[in-house]
């Protein structure tokens, strides 16, 4: 059962560069989403998407983009790194549909970190 | 907009004995789902304990249990018979359970809790 699988699990930038975190998921959730975890802030919410081809911005959206091309896969990129954006990112999927568990399911996590 | 807040950034309990860990929120919604997850060294998030509003029967998993006072907004963890491996932070998190933004969790900041042999 591989549920959400989240890739690289460490990756260092300098300022500038751009990279480009994947997640994917084979539950069949229609619902996927990227959140960063900074200290003393908890996990706020960059970019959702609540189907193919559909997404929106979350909380802190500036400095990221997604898309949504399948069902399964969920990619973060960022265009050009800035050392703001040294965190930890979590990849998290669940069904969409009013009465479901309504539990996200975690990607294990990405370092980054923005020199 | 839903907040969630955890007033105790850090707590500390002795192996055996047992802890409560606090969370409000703040909602003008009556459906929604209220969760504790756990994050060890580790990373990973792994959910310990589920509650739905509508219920009135307070959730329990094995040594975790919540408090859930819906008029009040209070949703606390007690975890019972402390074990070393139950050192982590905690995280509350609110998710509406129907209609618009009920993609989204909202989670407080935290509560590190240290297990003292």
């Amino acid at each position: 059962n591989a549920g959400v699988t989240q890739t690289p699990k460490f990756q260092v930038l300098k300022t500038g560069q751009s990279m480009t975190l994947q997640c994917a998921q084979d539950m069949n959730h229609e619902y996927m989403s990227w959140y960063r975890q900074d200290p003393g802030m908890g996990l706020r919410l960059i970019h959702y998407s609540v189907g193919a081809g559909i997404t929106d911005q979350g909380e802190v959206p500036n400095g990221y983009n997604v898309s949504r091309s399948t069902t399964e896969d969920f990619p973060l990129r960022l265009l050009s790194a800035a050392p703001s954006q040294t965190s930890v990112y979590f990849c998290a999927s669940s069904y969409s549909r009013a009465g479901n568990t309504g539990e996200l399911f975690f990607g294990e996590g990405s370092r980054l970190t923005v020199l | 907009a839903q907040t969630v807040t955890q007033s105790q950034p850090e707590m500390s309990v002795q192996e055996a004995e047992t802890v409560t860990l606090s969370c409000t929120y703040d909602t003008s919604e009556s459906d929604y789902y209220l969760f504790w997850y756990k994050q060890p060294p580790s990373r990973q998030m792994i959910l310990v304990i589920r509650q739905e509003a509508y219920k009135q029967q307070n959730a329990t998993e094995n040594r975790f249990s919540v408090n859930f006072q819906k008029a009040a907004k209070s949703f606390s963890l007690k975890i019972s018979d402390s074990q070393l491996g139950d050192a982590a932070m905690y995280f509350c998190a609110y998710r509406r359970r129907s209609g618009g933004s009920n993609y989204k969790l909202t989670f407080g900041k935290g509560t590190l809790l240290t297990v003292n042999p």
